[in-house]
């Protein structure tokens, strides 16, 4: 059964600082990951998405993704206590339907 | 455009009575997904329709969650003779087809059984 596997489980930053978030996927016929930000209360939403090896970069938000590893890291700078959170990574394959997520990653931005 | 629409937000039942929930996707998503959410767990699949058909129910627990999609813009999650265990977030989510683009979640509805 494909798994998503994330980590740290929490991750507590000072504020400005920068985090890293990662995850991995057992199934080798996952072809694509998505990030989402779940705040407290709240339903889970799209942060960013990434398809092909490589960065991508959108604000103070970078994705990188190394395929040949089903490897995907979520990293944060200057972060803000805004965006304490729970950071969920998900994975499909191409022509699939069924989204996996992995556990989360708890965000906590002190201040 | 509203959103996902998830009814009741909020429902209590006691233990071996029938809960239905209700969604209403984003008018034009073909995708709809009911997940399940706890802190223990996290986020697990429930069951997917694509076009209002049923296409994967594996993450249901067979015995008493049932799921329709009636027409397309309304979905239900029926849990009968619900347990503690079955106390969570449910959320809906729908999309514009299946695994390749974003999915639009829904504000979620808290069961608690008693």
């Amino acid at each position: 059964q494909q798994k998503v596997q994330q980590s740290p489980e929490s991750l507590i930053v000072p504020e400005g600082g920068m985090a890293s978030l990662n995850c991995t996927s057992s199934d080798r016929n996952v072809d694509y990951f998505w990030w989402y930000r779940q705040h407290s209360g709240k339903s889970p939403k799209m942060l960013m998405s990434i398809f092909s090896n490589g960065e991508k970069e959108e604000g103070r938000f970078t994705v990188h993704l190394n395929k040949a590893s089903l490897h995907t890291s979520l990293h944060i700078r200057d972060s803000q206590p805004s965006d304490s959170a729970l950071y969920l990574c998900a994975a499909s394959r191409t022509g699939g339907y069924k989204v996996v997520f992995g556990s989360g990653t708890r965000l906590l931005v002190s201040p | 455009n509203a959103g996902v629409i998830q009814t009741p937000r909020h429902k209590v039942t006691g233990k071996g009575q029938e809960a239905t929930l209700w969604c209403e996707p984003i008018s034009g998503h073909s995708a709809v997904f009911w997940y399940r959410q706890t802190i223990v767990q996290g986020l697990e699949f429930l069951t997917y329709f694509r076009n209002q058909a049923p296409i994967d129910d594996s993450g249901m627990p067979k015995e008493r969650f049932s799921a329709q999609m009636p027409n397309q813009s309304h979905s239900t999650l029926k849990i009968q003779s619900t347990q503690p265990q079955d106390s969570a977030v449910y959320l809906c989510a729908s999309s514009t087809t299946g695994g390749l683009y974003e999915q639009y979640f829904g504000p979620g509805t808290r069961l608690t059984v008693l």
